[in-house]
């Protein structure tokens, strides 16, 4: 069974952009989640879907958002990006988030210049 | 709110020395407890789990016992190799995501 999938691996933006990054989940997986890791802040919570809907949200401003699709694919956009939002963005599928182990894919890692 | 503190790192050891990472928690009730861990450049991978108190999981030669009475779920290897290398992260469920305490980095020399 393919693993969480990722798409880019790498990103290099300019201050302002917009940005996209997709994650395709673990076949028949309904939930996923993002995370934002830095050195300094660690490992943060963004936001959560399932079956198409945020379930939950972290404490990040709305230029971050997301959207899922009705074949659990996820995407999550940042708009006008400033260099503090440069990290590795990570995706996790799970069952349910709610009370199944998180899977967790390679990451996409954005870099804002 | 529920919280995940890890000990300070980085931690350097050498090729078959013993490893212990600390890891406590707050938390209402009785969470699961999950160690990740990350090699370079790759996302988090699943070390090991335990599910109620005193449940001991175990993999790879890792393992962690849940105790509630200290709540904490401490990481130990009797005999850590180079491949061990790694960032290592305690966590615990929240609602509908992981809370992850800082990240312990483990280096291993030969």
């Amino acid at each position: 069974k393919a693993g969480v999938t990722q798409t880019p691996r790498y990103l290099i933006k300019t201050r302002g952009q917009q940005v996209t990054l997709s994650c395709s989940p673990i076949s028949g997986h309904r939930s996923v989640s993002w995370y934002q890791q830095t050195p300094g802040q660690g490992l943060q919570f963004l936001f959560e879907y399932f079956s198409e809907t945020q379930r939950n949200k972290g404490n990040f401003p709305g230029r971050f958002s997301g959207r899922q699709f009705s074949n659990s694919r996820s995407e999550m956009n940042v708009s006008t990006l400033e260099l503090g939002d440069s990290a590795l963005y990570l995706c996790a599928s799970s069952l349910d988030a709610a009370k199944n182990i998180q899977y967790f894919g390679a990451g996409t890692r954005l870099s804002v210049l | 709110g529920d919280s995940v503190t890890q000990m300070e790192g980085p931690v350097t050891l050498s090729e078959e020395a013993f490893l212990t990472i600390n890891c406590t928690y707050t938390a209402t009730g009785y969470p699961s407890l999950f160690w990740y861990v990350q090699y370079p450049g790759e996302g988090l991978q699943l070390l090991l789990k335990a599910t109620k108190a005193d449940d001991k999981g175990s993999n790879k030669g890792f393992e962690a016992t849940y105790r509630k009475e200290t709540t904490s779920f401490h990481l130990e290897k009797g005999s850590v190799q180079v491949s061990d290398s790694a960032v290592y992260f305690c966590a615990l469920p929240g609602a509908q995501k992981l809370v992850f305490g800082q990240g312990t980095r483990l280096t291993i020399n030969p």
